[in-house]
Formats: structure tokens, sequence, C-alpha cells
């Protein structure tokens, strides 16, 4: 059973960066479907859905940013460890979210981590 | 860009049956998933590909779709099943993007 673990809550002040984590396991060499397929960056404000942030190739590390994910927003994949990772700049107060990272190969979202509350504030 | 469109909420009592609609013109051509969400926790995913039930998800859920309207099922509803449901889809048409609809809060 794949599983998807992030790292813990962050606080941070407008103008700093956060860097979340996602590390995949549960999942065999073999299962080409899921370590060829892509793991996804998701944004849940308060109150709100989620909102798709973009997506890394897992086999290519490529990433692939959502229409208002550009510029401040960065996504790697780190293979020999089998995490990806978000890093936000500049943050900003509206940037407080749950950040959830997500992966499937049934749906883009079979899998979803625990979640990571990254909260901006002065 | 596209949008999915849900009903805010939808109450039933137990064992009564749930239906929640989402409605978008890309599901006439794209496939709708269906994820719940309980408070605090992160959404799981309910139905994939408009209709298939993951394993481990109780025969009680079910999906269909007619057109450009996808329908999430919950048939003698619990009240386990209280919380938030997302529609999501995909275009493929230019950029390749996902999208949710705006959430159904059900009430049990």
């Amino acid at each position: 059973q794949v599983q998807l673990v992030q790292s813990a809550s962050e606080v941070r002040k407008p103008g700093a960066s956060v860097t979340i984590s996602c590390k995949a396991s549960g999942y065999t060499s073999t299962d080409y479907r899921f370590t060829n397929y892509a793991l996804s960056w998701l944004r849940q404000a308060p109150g709100r859905g989620p909102e798709w942030m973009g997506y890394v190739n897992t086999y290519t590390g490529k990433p692939s940013y959502a229409q208002d994910f550009t510029g401040r927003f960065v996504f790697h994949f780190d293979t020999s460890v089998s995490a990806t990772f978000l890093q936000i700049n500049n943050l900003r107060s509206d940037d407080t979210a749950t950040y959830y990272c997500a992966g499937g190969i049934n749906s883009p979202f079979d899998y979803w981590g625990q979640g990571s509350l990254v909260t901006v504030s002065s | 860009s596209y949008e999915l469109t849900q009903p805010p909420s939808v109450s039933v009592s137990p064992g009564q049956t749930a239906r929640i609609t989402c409605s978008g013109d890309v599901l006439a051509k794209q496939y709708v998933h269906w994820y719940h969400q309980k408070a605090g926790q992160a959404p799981t995913l309910v139905i994939f590909q408009n209709s298939e039930r993951p394993s481990g998800i109780p025969e009680r859920f079910s999906g269909s779709i007619s057109g450009t309207t996808a329908t999430l099922t919950i048939s003698g509803v619990r009240t386990e099943d209280e919380g938030d449901y997302y529609c999501q889809s995909a275009d493929k048409s230019d950029t390749y993007f996902y999208v949710f609809g705006g959430g159904t809060k059900v009430s049990v």
C-alpha cells in the first residue's frame, strides 16, 4: 500500500520561504505505474476546496505548474530518497493553507499525504 | 478554463439516500473522480473513472454520469459519511490541468 508522509506544519513571516517534503513508500520498483507517474501538490485554504498546483514527473523529475502557481512555487523530486519537495518563496498571508501531496494510478489522487499546514503571519 | 458545479450542501437522515451532482462541459470527454473529506483530514478517493469503487470503499457508494452531469450516490447513509465531497476532472485540451468542484457538504 502506497503511503505519502509529509513534513510537519510550519510558521513563517511574510516574505520568507518554506520547503515542505513528501516521502513516498510502500511501492516496489516494479510498480512502474506509480513510479512513472506523477506526484501532485495541492493547496487547500481554510474553508475552501482543494486546488491543484501542479505535479512533478517522478521518472523524469520534470515539474509542471498550474497557471496560478508559476513564479514563487518550485517543485522537485529526489529519486534517491523517493521524496518530492514544494518550496514557496516570498510568502504572503494568502499562502496560509494546508498543502497536500497526492498521487495515483486509477485517478490523479488515489493517495494523499496527511497535509502540511503553512501559516504566514507577522 | 472550465468549472465543475456542485450544490453547496445536502442534508439527509441516516439510512436515506444522498445524491450529489457535479456538472461541467468537460465531463462529456473526461473522467470524473470523487473524494470525501472529513473535518481535519486529507481527502480520500471514493469513486474513480466515473463509477469505479476503490478497494475498501463500501458498496453504498456509487457513481454515474449522463452527458455533462455526474452523480455520486450514497445509499443507506451512515453518520460516518458526513463531510465534504468533491468531484474532480481534467482538461487536456491545451495545457494539462486538474480541477475540482466547489464541494458539497453532506450533513447526516
